[in-house]
């Protein structure tokens, strides 16, 4: 149980076009889902977090009108990268959270791999 | 804003040695996770660790959360090269549900 999956796997696009992933929790519902990015041989950094039917939370530097975020359902959660950059280019990875308590558990999905050219 | 330190950053071991990863923190966290991350996907979950003094054991991982709950330990015996990974730990602070993930420790385990 608790499994995540993420839409595409990996997408290239040209700069300045908009590119939207998916998060599923295929097998639970996810109040809470949170998104991360990751640059080679690095950490995951949160983005934001975000909550169904409610607007998202960014992290501090994290720029929300071009990252755009929307909570739709309790199993969907997606991620718009407006006008993309080269810069844009990474591992985006998204985690849906199981349970209501403090020790709840992320489940991560599998990442997308963004490239601009 | 809390940051969690791990070391070494990256460890490259003979299979059937052991070893030890770090995690530093100078802050308090309610629980602390392991994760363990292969090129190209998304990180699993090892370990959640949420008592002072906690030792948890899975196989040949040995995990320990600090006494103060600021720090922790991942002690493998006898690697193997399907250990070989990214190992990344995870703090989440208070009641607060966002993890701060450490800056990640590289293995590879040479067979």
């Amino acid at each position: 149980g608790a499994v995540v999956s993420q839409h595409p796997s990996w997408v290239i696009c040209k700069s300045g076009t908009s590119v939207k992933i998916e998060c599923r929790s295929l097998d639970f519902q996810a109040t809470t889902m949170f998104w991360y990015r990751q640059f080679p041989k690095q950490s995951l950094m949160l983005m934001a977090t975000s909550n169904e039917g409610s607007k998202a939370t960014y992290e501090q530097g994290v720029e929300k009108d071009k990252f755009l975020i929307n909570h739709a359902s309790l199993t969907l959660s997606t991620l718009t990268v407006t006008s993309a950059h080269p810069e844009d280019s990474s591992f985006y990875i998204c985690s849906a959270e199981s349970g209501t308590g403090f020790t709840d558990t992320q489940y991560f999905g599998p990442g997308t791999r963004l490239t601009v050219l | 804003t809390q940051l969690l330190e791990q070391s070494p950053q990256f460890l490259s071991i003979q299979e059937g040695e052991n070893l030890t990863v770090y995690c530093n923190s100078s802050s308090v966290f309610s629980s602390l996770q392991w994760y363990r991350q292969e090129p190209g996907e998304g990180p699993v979950l090892l370990v959640t660790v949420v008592t002072g003094g906690e030792v948890k054991k899975l196989k040949r991982l040995t995990f320990q959360f600090g006494d103060a709950r600021k720090d922790s330990s991942l002690h493998i015996t006898a690697a193997q090269p399907g250990d070989t990974g990214l190992y990344l730990c995870a703090g989440a602070a208070g009641s607060a549900r966002q993890l701060t993930f450490g800056s990640g420790t590289q293995l590879t385990v040479l067979p």
